[in-house]
């Protein structure tokens, strides 16, 4: 069975400074990742995604995250982050693209002003 | 993109009574839905796998006989939450695969008094 670890439950970081949210993951066969957003309220939307290719995938809102195999990591970054960016990041992980998805335990980015 | 819609977004009920909870593709068909549960500040967990045309798939310690879940059609999954107590409180999000991403609902946020 696969697992997905974020070791930070929050991270507070200042406006327009970079930010690293932290994800790895346990599996004995190949994985899909995925980086998920929830606003206050809110279901989940889809950030970036893993499938295959280029280790590195990117959102369209400057968000990036590398495939790493040999650390099983899929770290977040973002070289500038706004108080838009304030939300919940899950990360998460599927090793069948029609089958269920297992979550991190999501971790909480608050920007100070 | 595909849409995901989660009916009603907020449920309060009294305990003992019964709450269903609807979820629908709008755009596509999904052979299999996904319920999960949050409980504040946490992850979400799966709960079950909807089946369109056959029983649902329980995840371990998820009482099917409190959590009735139907997928009549290719485009509607419901969780009944049967007998509620305080305790079944929680936020009940829904989500459906199509290709290679899964889309969730919107979120259902149910108090039980």
């Amino acid at each position: 069975a696969q697992s997905v670890t974020q070791l930070d439950s929050q991270v507070p970081v200042f406006e327009e400074a970079p930010v690293e949210l932290r994800c790895n993951y346990s599996s004995s066969v190949s994985v899909y990742l995925f980086w998920y957003v929830q606003y206050p309220n809110q279901g989940l939307q889809l950030l970036l995604k893993y499938l295959s290719g280029s280790t590195l995938v990117e959102s369209i809102n400057g968000f990036e995250a590398e495939f790493n195999k040999s650390q099983t990591s899929f770290h977040l970054r973002k070289p500038s982050v706004h108080i838009s960016d304030t939300a919940e990041y899950f990360c998460a992980v599927t090793t069948n693209r029609d089958d269920k998805i297992i979550f991190g335990k999501g971790t909480r980015l608050h920007i100070l002003p | 993109g595909a849409v995901v819609s989660q009916h009603p977004s907020r449920v309060i009920c009294k305990s003992g009574t019964s709450v269903k909870i609807e979820c629908r593709s709008l755009d596509f068909q999904a052979t299999t839905m996904f319920w999960y549960r949050q409980f504040p500040k946490q992850s979400l967990m799966l709960m079950a796998t909807s089946n369109e045309g056959s029983k649902a798939t329980y995840e371990q310690g998820v009482e099917k006989d409190k959590f009735l879940i139907n997928h009549a059609s290719l485009t509607l999954s419901t969780l009944t939450v049967t007998s509620a107590h305080p305790e079944d409180s929680s936020f009940y999000i829904c989500s459906a695969n199509t290709g290679l991403e899964a889309f969730f609902g919107q979120g259902t946020r149910l108090t039980v008094v």
